[in-house]
């Protein structure tokens, strides 16, 4: 299986701050059909995960434009370009280019 | 807009069968793509269990291969895990999910926590 390795495992934020979060592969995630199938989840508490980028860097519908994705092959970065209190809960990266899909071991994002 | 809603028993006895229901609104089942099985263990850790694709097909994770069903009913427009032999580890909030493996307008539904104790 696939293994994503998440980066920090906590962080720590202040309002405005700009924070990264890491997602390395044990495997390239390019698919032979030239796709890299590397999205973005973050889970608020007490909710469902809900999808914020897919594919590396695409923006999911909805999702504001301070997030963003950037990587390819096996290292891959969200980048939160200011930082606000609905942005609290856990991330994951998730990987759905090779079977069985797999996630990350999530990193939990706490504001100051 | 496609909605997923778990249900199920809270709590099962170890060596029992978990089966639990996703039932969905706004779509059909046989529009496109897949439709997971998802579980988050106490921590951080997520599994995907294995899906049921439009066509019926179902794809599962070799972890779980020899315990677990999927299967659905179109014109209720639900679908169904079965996890046979199940211990105290299969404790966790399960989620029925849509196009997971799609990536785009993935959705989730609120999940259902499942405690397996005796």
């Amino acid at each position: 299986d696939v293994v994503l390795t998440q980066t920090p495992p906590t962080l720590s934020a202040t309002i405005g701050q700009s924070v990264s979060i890491s997602c390395r592969s044990s495997q390239s995630l390019l698919d032979t059909d030239g796709d890299t199938y590397l999205n973005w989840l973050l889970q608020r508490p007490g909710q469902s995960p809900q999808l914020l980028i897919y594919s590396v860097s695409n923006l999911e519908s909805g999702v504001p434009n301070r997030f963003s994705g950037s990587g390819s092959e096996t290292d891959f970065t969200l980048k939160i370009s200011g930082v606000e209190a609905e942005d609290l809960g856990v991330y994951y990266c998730i990987q759905a280019t090779h079977a069985p899909l797999t996630f990350g071991s999530g990193t939990k994002l706490e504001i100051k | 807009e496609i909605q997923l809603q778990e249900s199920g028993p809270g709590l099962v006895k170890p060596s029992q069968s978990l089966s639990l229901t996703c039932s969905v609104t706004g779509y059909t089942l046989t529009s496109g793509y897949d439709w997971s099985w998802i579980r988050k263990f106490p921590g951080n850790k997520m599994e995907w269990m294995g899906y049921i694709n439009y066509r019926g097909s179902t794809n599962y994770n070799p972890s779980l291969k020899s315990r677990i069903s999927i299967t659905r009913d179109t014109s209720t427009i639900q679908f169904f895990l079965h996890l046979n032999s199940v211990t105290t580890e299969d404790t966790a909030t399960y989620y029925c999910a849509y196009r997971v493996w799609g990536g785009r307008n993935m959705v989730w539904g609120q999940g259902v926590m499942v405690t397996v104790s005796s």
